[in-house]
């Protein structure tokens, strides 16, 4: 039972290099998030998606794109990594809130450092 | 729109005290609230959440909390810490609407227990 499931764990990136966080479920989830943890400030969501081919921007979503070709993955793209970029990222997946299971599972993070 | 604030970024208990940790929310439809738990270098965890069917709401390793709709609050108590109930807590609201189930967190709160 792989739950969500993000790689990498780490990663170090030159400013202006690009890279994706990669992020798959295995639980036929429909929604999933990426969100970005900084210190005093929670988790702040980037981009979300209701399902296979959509997405939307959520409240920090400049310099990332996403993309949703199948309900198990949804990965996250830096265009041009930029020291604000430095962070832990979280994906999320988790069923619509219509129906009443409406835990979010998250994966175990990959920390970034962008130098 | 949605919003929560955490009342105290760090707190810090004796092992056996109660522990309190504070939030309060705004959201202009009926809300959905949940604490998450976070690990040394984890993701969260679902501690419980409240989803209108009881009001005070029981979740793992003793928390519970209680939605009190009159102060906006959900605030998360547990009678005796523990040395392992050390870890960052989250609090969280979320709101039905077009875009499913978009989790809006507070800052956290860093729970230290001293032995």
């Amino acid at each position: 039972n792989a739950g969500v499931t993000q790689t990498p764990k780490f990663q170090v990136l030159k400013t202006g290099q690009s890279m994706t966080l990669q992020c798959a479920q295995d639980m036929n989830h429909e929604y999933m998030s990426w969100y970005r943890q900084d210190p005093g400030m929670g988790l702040r969501l980037i981009h979300y998606s209701v399902g296979a081919g959509i997405t939307d921007q959520g409240e920090v979503p400049n310099g990332y794109n996403v993309s949703r070709s199948t309900t198990e993955d949804f990965p996250l793209r830096l265009l041009s990594a930029a020291p604000s970029q430095t962070s832990v990222y979280f994906c999320a997946s988790s069923l619509l809130l219509e129906r009443m299971n409406t835990e979010a599972f998250f994966g175990q993070g990959t920390r970034l450092t962008v130098v | 729109a949605q919003s929560v604030t955490q009342l105290g970024s760090h707190v810090s208990v004796s092992e056996g005290a109660l522990v309190l940790l504070r939030c309060n929310y705004s959201s202009s439809v009926p809300p959905y609230l949940f604490w998450y738990v976070q690990y040394p270098n984890q993701g969260l965890q679902l501690l419980l959440k409240y989803t209108s069917a009881a009001t005070l709401v029981k979740g793992i390793n003793g928390f519970e909390a209680e939605f009190k709709k009159s102060e906006t609050s959900f605030h998360l108590t547990k009678p005796s810490a523990h040395m392992s109930d050390a870890a960052e807590y989250f609090c969280a609201v979320s709101a039905y609407n077009n875009a499913g189930n978009m989790l809006t967190f507070g800052g956290g709160t860093r729970l230290m227990v001293k032995p």
